[in-house]
């Protein structure tokens, strides 16, 4: 079964900190997609990257950067030089095979402080 | 992307009573879904919304309780029936948009306290 692990449940950094959080997937489709969203205090989810599984490319936009490992099964986010507005709670998700499938398997996500 | 509305933002509401919330979408969308979000935690698929035609649910999801509707390609309702003290929770809803298959967008949320 589909399953998303964000181990984190909370952290706390310093701006100017470099911040990683972890992500862990399990699926048995060979075909799927993950996906990273924000979740600031104001509520609003707001997507950030999808990544597909026959792409093992990082990416870099800006301060944000993604590590995506089908070895361990781990889509990492890494927000380099943090500032107080990435203070938030930021989901990482799951939608697997082809064409529209709907449902989005959410992990607990991680709430990240970030104090000046 | 697209620009998309929840009305009403946020309510609150007598256990017993039910409570329809909007979703507006600026442009055609193939696909519409609605999510919740009890505090503290996930979001959790409730269903999909088909466009003239009856919602899809997710398990533990039942259209008594949450019927939907979707007369066009741009809105889409939820309504929370019989409300309990549990049903409080942030309801979103979310579109696929055209090319982008598999990536949804989601509308700033309805945040509803039963009381």
């Amino acid at each position: 079964a589909q399953k998303v692990t964000q181990a984190q449940t909370e952290i706390s950094v310093v701006e100017k900190e470099d911040v990683t959080l972890d992500c862990v997937y399990e699926t048995r489709d060979t075909t799927y997609y993950l996906f990273w969203y924000k979740q600031p205090p104001s509520g609003e989810l707001v997507f950030l990257i999808r990544r597909n599984s026959f792409d093992e490319q990082n990416e870099i936009s800006g301060r944000y950067s993604w590590n995506f490992q089908k070895s361990t099964s781990s889509f990492n986010f890494t927000i380099t030089a943090s500032q107080v507005v990435d203070s938030a709670v930021y989901f990482c998700a799951l939608s697997e095979g082809g064409g529209s499938q709907g449902n989005l398997i959410f992990g607990k996500g991680t709430k990240l402080s970030v104090k000046p | 992307s697209a620009v998309i509305s929840q009305k009403p933002s946020r309510d609150i509401c007598q256990r017993g009573t039910s409570l329809t919330i909007q979703c507006q979408v600026d442009s055609q969308v193939t696909m519409m879904f609605w999510y919740r979000q009890q505090p503290g935690q996930s979001l959790t698929l409730i269903a999909t919304a088909n466009q003239g035609s009856e919602a899809t649910y997710e398990s533990g999801f039942v259209i008594d309780k949450f019927p939907i509707s979707r007369p066009n390609l741009t809105f889409s309702t939820l309504t929370v029936s019989n409300m309990s003290p549990e049903d409080s929770s942030i309801y979103l809803c979310s579109v696929e948009i055209g090319l982008e298959i598999d990536t949804q967008y989601f509308g700033p949320g309805t945040r509803l306290t039963v009381l």
